[in-house]
């Protein structure tokens, strides 16, 4: 597609569910972030995912979340068993994956956990 | 550790009234500053990219100049469309991320 796409935009869950984020990258893109924003916060890394490569797993905030990368294109990030702290708007972006070169983000997913 | 850090958190100007945002930054190897727009309830819109120091960036009333310390967001005549909050985020040399600032929030009044 033209630009990032992700569903669901908005998801209200029950604490202690399990909720799954999708992310379609720009068509091409090898390089695939998620980021997590807060309300007036800053965007907080999670994780990474570049080719075939091992992902980037360093942001990730505790086990109970979890991130794949199918056929190096499509990505789920999922949570499970989601607390209150969880609520928040959570980003994908996607780069070409050339060094240095900017993401494009889309639009988030807001998760709101009650 | 590496970090970003924006000022002022909050701006507010009257149309027509130039400023500009800062933005600092301590990374060890930086390979790309870059400045986003974000509007409420929207991701992140790419601006610019500045690699060196000196180097420059121009579109429209917005214009990005970067040295080796940090980068400036000059924003001439501002017009009430271009109240949004400005994020800056730099990669280091790992690349396997950007940090972001938490952004300075811009209100043009009319």
């Amino acid at each position: 597609g033209a630009g990032v796409s992700q569903s669901p935009s908005n998801k209200v869950t029950e604490k202690g569910k399990d909720v799954e984020l999708r992310c379609d990258p720009i068509s091409g893109h090898t390089a695939l972030y998620w980021y997590r924003q807060s309300l007036g916060q800053g965007l907080e890394f999670l994780i990474y995912f570049q080719g075939n490569s091992a992902p980037d797993k360093s942001g990730l905030p505790s086990d109970r979340f979890s991130a794949e990368r199918t056929g190096g294109s499509v990505s789920t990030l999922t949570i499970q068993r989601t607390q209150q702290e969880d609520s928040a708007v959570y980003l994908c972006a996607s780069s070409s994956g050339r060094q240095n070169t900017e993401a494009f983000f889309g639009q988030g997913t807001r998760l709101t956990v009650v | 550790e590496d970090q970003v850090t924006q000022s002022p958190e909050a701006l507010r100007l009257q149309e027509g009234e130039s400023s500009s945002l800062n933005c600092s930054y301590t990374v060890s190897g930086l390979r790309g500053l870059f400045w986003y727009r974000q509007d409420p309830g929207k991701g992140p819109e790419f601006l610019f990219t500045l690699y060196s120091a000196g180097e420059e960036k121009e579109k429209e009333r917005l214009k990005a100049t970067l040295t080796k310390k940090e980068s400036f967001l000059h924003i001439t005549a501002p017009k009430p469309e271009d109240s949004a909050t400005y994020l800056c985020a730099v990669r280091a040399y790992n690349f396997n991320k950007f940090y972001f600032g938490s952004g300075t929030k811009l209100n043009v009044k009319p």
